[in-house]
């Protein structure tokens, strides 16, 4: 069974351009999370999705961020325009449901110049 | 949002040596997950539990459930190289909503 597939792998920038990150979930998982982990600490959830709803974006900068996952299967993260705070590494997870576990994608990590 | 606080934050020992840490939260939750992260790579999940004071084991690696259900514990047996890397516990109250831990740094010295 594949995991929870991430593109790209990494990404460097200058502050103020847009940026967009793929997530791939395991298939039959309908939650689909995207986190974002700054250096040192651990990951900080920014949206979850149960299918194509967002059920829970209360972390995410919505001035600037937005995320879709139109069909309930993959999803797109994106900034724009991006500030030099928001370099980090963004994690994709999925789960099924059934119980409460997750599986993390390996990450994008973001330079932001 | 949240963080849970693992502890120790950092930890050095001597390969074959047996390692612990702990995660604790002020808030009860019903599930605790165990992660190892490389670096460059997301977390792997490690052990999953479902239930007050559940001892769940996954070779050489035990988590515990706290019985006040505001804690979890990991221990590695005899630590070999490949154990480098950070641990992070999650927690979630109901649902699908985890809350991370800050993560301990664990290196072991050959």
């Amino acid at each position: 069974e594949a995991g929870v597939v991430q593109s790209p792998r990494y990404k460097i920038i200058e502050k103020k351009q847009p940026v967009a990150f793929w997530c791939n979930p395991i298939s039959g998982h309908n939650t689909l999370y995207w986190y974002r982990q700054n250096l040192g600490q651990g990951p900080e959830l920014l949206i979850r999705y149960e299918n194509e709803e967002a059920v829970d974006d209360s972390q995410l900068p919505k001035d600037r961020f937005s995320a879709e996952r139109l069909k309930g299967v993959d999803s797109t993260l994106k900034i724009q325009p991006a500030e030099l705070g928001d370099s980090a590494v963004y994690l994709c997870a999925s789960s099924s449901g059934r119980r409460d576990t997750q599986y993390f994608g390996p990450g994008t990590r973001l330079t932001v110049l | 949002g949240q963080q849970l606080n693992q502890s120790p934050q950092s930890m050095f020992i001597q390969e074959g040596e047996d390692v612990s840490m702990n995660c604790t939260s002020s808030s009860i939750f019903n599930t605790w997950l165990w992660y190892k992260q490389d670096p460059g790579e997301g977390p792997v999940l490690l052990i999953a539990l479902y239930k007050a004071g559940e001892l769940t084991s996954n070779g050489r690696l035990t988590a515990q459930f706290g019985i006040t259900r505001k804690d979890s514990f990991l221990n590695i047996s005899a630590s070999i190289p490949s154990d480098v890397g950070i641990y992070f516990c999650a927690g979630a109250r109901t649902g699908n909503q985890f809350y991370f831990g800050t993560g301990t740094s664990l290196t072991v010295i050959p």
